[in-house]
Parts: C-alpha cells; structure tokens; sequence
C-alpha cells in the first residue's frame, strides 16, 4: 500500500527566500505525481503535475522534481511571497487510485 | 474556465440520518471521484467512478456508502446513516481521460458536521 511522506510538517520563512518542500513515497510503480495548494477550509488547486517518465515541471517560481526510482519528489519555490502561505500537498496516482502526504504547511512572513 | 462545483458547502446533520453531497463535474470529463479530509489528517479516497460504474474504491468505501450519475451533469455520494466520524470534508474531482498526463481537479468541498 502506497504510503506518502511529506517533510516538513511546517515551514516558516522571511519573504523572498528560496525553498524546498520533500515528498517521499513508498511504490514507486506510480502513474505520475501531482502537488496541490490548499488554503484553510478550502478546496486543492493543482500546482504541478509529473508524469512518471518526467523528471521535472516549472510554471512560473515553482519547479517540481520526480526521482522515481529512489521515491521521492520536491518542489521548489523561487523567491517566496506572502501570498504563498498555504499547506502544500504532494500526492501519487496509481491504479485509479490517489495517495496524499499530510502536507507541509508553510508560512511566508512580510 | 471550467470547474469543478459541489453542493452545499456546509452540511449539518444529525447521527443516523442520509446525507446526499453533490457534485458537477466538468462536463467532458469522463472519471469522477470522491475524497475525504477529517480535520486535520490526509486527504483520502474514497472512491472512483468511470462509465458508470465504480473502478476503484478503498476500505473506507462501506456499504453505508454509495455514488451515483443520476442524469448526466451530476454525480453524487450517498451515506446512508452518519457516523459521528463521518464529519470531515468531502471532495469530489474529475478528470478528463484516466491518461497520466491528465490531472485531477478538484472541487471546493463539502463540510460534513454529523451531531
């Protein structure tokens, strides 16, 4: 059964930093991966996804990577801002079937 | 641009009693699924939903539960007596094609609160 990880739990950072949010993942038989945004009560916004023969996606400051074979995924986001305060899911499809990690939740300070 | 919509957005009910959630799908998509949130745990699925029939679903996905295309812009899920651990919010998405390429898209939710 496909187990998800997502370090760290929480992230604090000043505003214009650069960072990485980890995603780890148990079977690496996985169709592709996508990360999501949510923001709190809210509903998940796709921010990229990654198809199992792809190594990397870019749309605008993010760039998300896939190492298959080792199971693990980042996302890097470029110059932080304010606005990109939210919990970020990392998730992988297989079989119909999608597995969430429990997100890293980030904050970015003014 | 098209998106995914879900009705209510907040539901309250009373333990033992049927809850219907809706949702409308984007409209030339053709797999639908549900997930659910308990606060502050994963997302999970519950179910998928292609050519009208279930394809997948997972161990949370009892016989209390069951989904539906009753015409063909909604889809549903049914809990036939909630739980108190029933409360969380639900998720429905769709895809257009089951390709790897293809994402997911979600809808905004639907808070469950069974008292």
């Amino acid at each position: 059964k496909q187990e998800v990880t997502q370090i760290p739990a929480a992230l604090s950072v000043p505003e214009g930093e650069n960072l990485v949010l980890n995603c780890s993942f148990t079977d690496s038989a996985i169709y592709n991966l996508q990360w999501f945004r949510q923001d709190p009560g809210k509903g998940l916004t796709s921010l990229l996804l990654i198809q199992s023969s792809q190594r990397e996606q870019t749309s605008g400051r993010l760039n998300a990577s896939l190492d298959k074979s080792s199971g693990r995924s980042t996302l890097y986001i470029a110059a932080s801002q304010p606005g990109d305060s939210a919990t970020y899911l990392c998730a992988t499809y297989n079989n119909n079937d999608m597995r969430f990690g429990a997100g890293t939740r980030l904050t970015v300070k003014p | 641009e098209p998106e995914v919509t879900q009705t209510p957005s907040h539901q309250v009910t009373q333990m033992g009693q049927e809850v219907i959630l809706r949702c409308v799908p984007i409209s030339n998509h053709l797999y639908f699924y549900w997930y659910r949130q308990i606060l502050g745990q994963k997302v999970e699925f519950l179910v998928s939903f292609y050519n009208n029939e279930i394809s997948e679903k997972s161990e949370i996905f009892d016989d209390q539960f069951s989904v539906e295309r009753p015409d063909g812009s909604n889809f549903t899920l049914k809990i036939r007596s909630t739980k108190l651990e029933d409360s969380a919010m639900y998720f429905c998405a769709s895809k257009l094609r089951t390709s790897a390429a293809d994402t997911q898209y979600f809808g905004p939710g639907t808070r469950l609160t069974v008292l």
